[in-house]
């Protein structure tokens, strides 16, 4: 069974600090990665969708980079904020078909 | 619209009530998910609806039901849950269900179960 890892659980960084999330994964037979944000209480938030062939993927501020070979993908923020503060979850679809959820990484930003 | 919309947002209930929640999407999305989530825990899949095929987790079990009414709405039945089922319920749903598409979230329902 795919096991989904995310560290660090938890980050405090000062505003305008470039960070790194972690993902990790067991089974590199992957079709996609996603990287996701929740605020507290609320539903998830796509951030950015690395299909198995690619290597990278940018939305403004937000860079995500997949090595499958290795079982790894990084979130990379750039310039953070205040409003930046949630969790980070990446999500696997494998060959089973279905979802797999990392274990989250609560970020806040100090203003 | 790329909009999930969840009813109602919060529900508490007794463990001998029946009460269901409810999800819809106007973005002609094939496959809607139900995903329970614990505090400070990654989503857990409950159900899979994909072209009106019911695919279930074989963990859940059978006081929550769920239906599909057509390709647009999800529903969750409830009955005689217990305290531990308190949670935040999320539904989702994605173009196929195949291949691992973009999914899309609402923004859930938080269930207190007394």
């Amino acid at each position: 069974k795919q096991e989904v890892t995310q560290i660090p659980a938890a980050l405090s960084v000062p505003e305008g600090e470039n960070l790194v999330l972690n993902c990790s994964f067991t089974d590199s037979a992957i079709y996609n990665l996603q990287w996701f944000r929740q605020d507290p209480g609320k539903g998830l938030t796509s951030l950015l969708l690395i299909q198995s062939s690619q290597r990278e993927q940018t939305s403004g501020r937000l860079n995500a980079s997949l090595d499958k070979s290795s079982g790894r993908s990084t979130l990379y923020i750039a310039a953070s904020q205040p409003g930046d503060s949630a969790t980070y979850l990446c999500a696997v679809f494998d060959a089973g078909n279905q979802f797999y959820f990392g274990t989250g990484t609560s970020l806040t930003v100090i203003p | 619209d790329t909009e999930v919309t969840q009813t109602p947002k919060h529900l508490v209930m007794g463990m001998t009530n029946k009460k269901s929640l409810k999800c819809e999407q106007h973005m002609g999305h094939r496959a809607m998910y139900w995903y329970k989530q614990k505090a400070k825990k990654p989503p857990e899949l409950m159900f899979v609806y994909s072209y009106e095929k019911l695919s279930i987790n074989e963990s859940v079990p059978s006081r929550f039901s769920p239906e599909c009414p057509n390709s647009s709405l999800l529903n969750l039945h409830l009955h005689a849950l217990q305290p531990e089922d308190s949670a935040l319920y999320l539904c989702a749903s994605s173009q196929t269900g195949t291949r691992g598409e973009k999914l899309f979230f609402g923004s859930g329902t938080q269930l207190s179960v007394l």
